[in-house]
């Protein structure tokens, strides 16, 4: 029962190099997210999905590109990586009634250096 | 979108005493939930509360909708329930939107 999981669990990267945060889930949830939490800011949303090949917008998409080609798979690009995108980073996902009940992987930490 | 506001922003308890974190929405919101985050970083889901009231075990939470407000009540704490808790709600534009959360430190 592997639930919601997140690779790689830390990562360490320079300025400029493209970066991909992968998360996997095995409920077959229609919903996956993407956040960031920094300190300061709580977690903010980057990227939801809705059901595969479907991708729209959060609150903080700048510098990021996700796609979702299979309903299990959500990852997240950072295609040329900054300093300010050093964050923890959250995968969730929910079933399709209305993004009820969020369920978080365990994150991944990114240090741009 | 909405703002989230949670009060206080830190929280420091002897074991075993009683307390109540408050979550305040600027606007009125649907799928409110509960967060806990461990110290370890883990958030595990608490309760997905958009009115009235619920129980698990010595947590328990209060939404009252219409009023654009919820409570999280914590009874006889124990040290497991340091971390940071956050409250979330959608507002029109379907979208979670956290609170910057509260932090609990529970001293044995």
């Amino acid at each position: 029962d592997a639930g919601i999981t997140q690779s790689p669990r830390y990562k360490i990267t320079e300025t400029g190099r493209q970066v991909t945060l992968m998360c996997h889930q095995t409920w077959s949830h229609s919903y996956m997210f993407w956040y960031r939490q920094d300190l300061g800011h709580g977690l903010r949303l980057i990227y939801y999905s809705a059901a595969a090949d479907i991708t729209d917008k959060g609150e903080v998409p700048d510098g990021y590109v996700v796609s979702r080609s299979k309903t299990e798979n959500f990852p997240l690009t950072l295609e040329s990586a900054t300093r300010s995108q050093t964050s923890v980073y959250f995968c969730a996902s929910s079933d399709s009634r209305k993004q009820e009940t969020q369920y978080f992987g365990p994150g991944t930490r990114l240090l741009v250096l | 979108g909405i703002q989230v506001e949670q009060s206080p922003p830190d929280l420091i308890l002897q074991e075993g005493a009683n307390s109540t974190l408050r979550c305040n929405f600027s606007d009125s919101v649907n799928n409110l939930q509960w967060f806990h985050q461990n110290p370890w970083g883990q958030l595990i889901n608490l309760f997905y509360i958009p009115s009235g009231t619920k129980q698990n075990g010595r947590l328990s939470a209060t939404t009252v909708a219409t009023e654009r407000y919820s409570l999280l009540y914590i009874s006889s704490s124990q040290t497991t329930d340091s971390g940071v808790y956050f409250c979330a709600g959608t507002g029109a534009n379907s979208k979670l939107t956290f609170g910057k959360g509260i932090t609990l430190s529970v001293r044995p």
